[in-house]
């Protein structure tokens, strides 16, 4: 039972290049998250899949997209990445109401 | 709407002090309440969870909280500090309803000095 899994756990990039960061949970949850933790600011929501099929914005979608690709797996794509996206990403699952279950994270560095 | 307010970034005790870490939250409907631990270069992990039963709830670690609705508080304590419990703690609240999905607070540091 391996909980969230995240890959990469670090990334570097370059202005302008695209990535995508994948997550996949084996509790059978149907909620899945996307957050980034920055110093000071918290974890903020960036996009969120209720459950399988659906995907909503959060508090910061602006320069994201996510695929729901099944009950397991939730992507998260930069398609043209800025310095402003250097983060932490932790991706998360739950049932709703219940406790949140996280990924690792993965440390990105956008240059 | 619903927002969580964790008061003071850093809290610094002494291994054996009392740990109290504060938390108010707003929200329009009754909420659950939960505090997450995250260890260096770790992925944030449960400590304990208010979901309407009863006010104080046990967690692991020996941590504790109590809903206080008339506050609007749900305050993290531990009798006794080790230096294992240095981390960074997370206040998050979720609406009993409708979408579940949870605000979180920015985070309180923990320091335990020997």
């Amino acid at each position: 039972n391996a909980g969230v899994t995240q890959t990469p756990k670090f990334q570097v990039l370059k202005t302008g290049q695209s990535m995508t960061l994948q997550c996949a949970q084996d509790m059978n949850h149907n909620s899945m998250y996307w957050y980034r933790q920055d110093p000071g600011m918290g974890l903020r929501l960036i996009y969120y899949s209720a459950s399988e099929g659906t995907t909503d914005k959060g508090e910061v979608p602006n320069g994201y997209n996510v695929s729901r690709l099944n009950k397991r797996e939730f992507s998260l794509r930069l398609e043209s990445a800025a310095p402003s996206q250097t983060s932490v990403y932790f991706c998360a699952s739950s049932e709703p109401g219940n406790e949140q279950f996280f990924g690792p994270g993965t440390r990105l560095t956008v240059l | 709407a619903q927002s969580v307010t964790q008061l003071g970034s850093h809290v610094s005790v002494s291994e054996g002090a009392l740990v109290l870490l504060r938390c108010n939250y707003s929200s329009s409907v009754p909420p659950y309440l939960f505090w997450y631990v995250q260890y260096p270069n770790q992925g944030l992990q449960l400590l304990l969870k208010y979901t309407s039963a009863a006010t104080l709830v046990k967690g692991i670690n020996g941590f504790e909280a109590e809903f206080k609705k008339s506050e609007t508080s749900f305050h993290l304590t531990k009798p006794s500090a080790h230096m294992s419990d240095a981390a960074e703690y997370f206040c998050a609240v979720s609406p009993s309803g409708g979408s579940y999905i949870p605000t979180f607070g920015r985070g309180t540091s923990l320091i335990v000095h020997p």
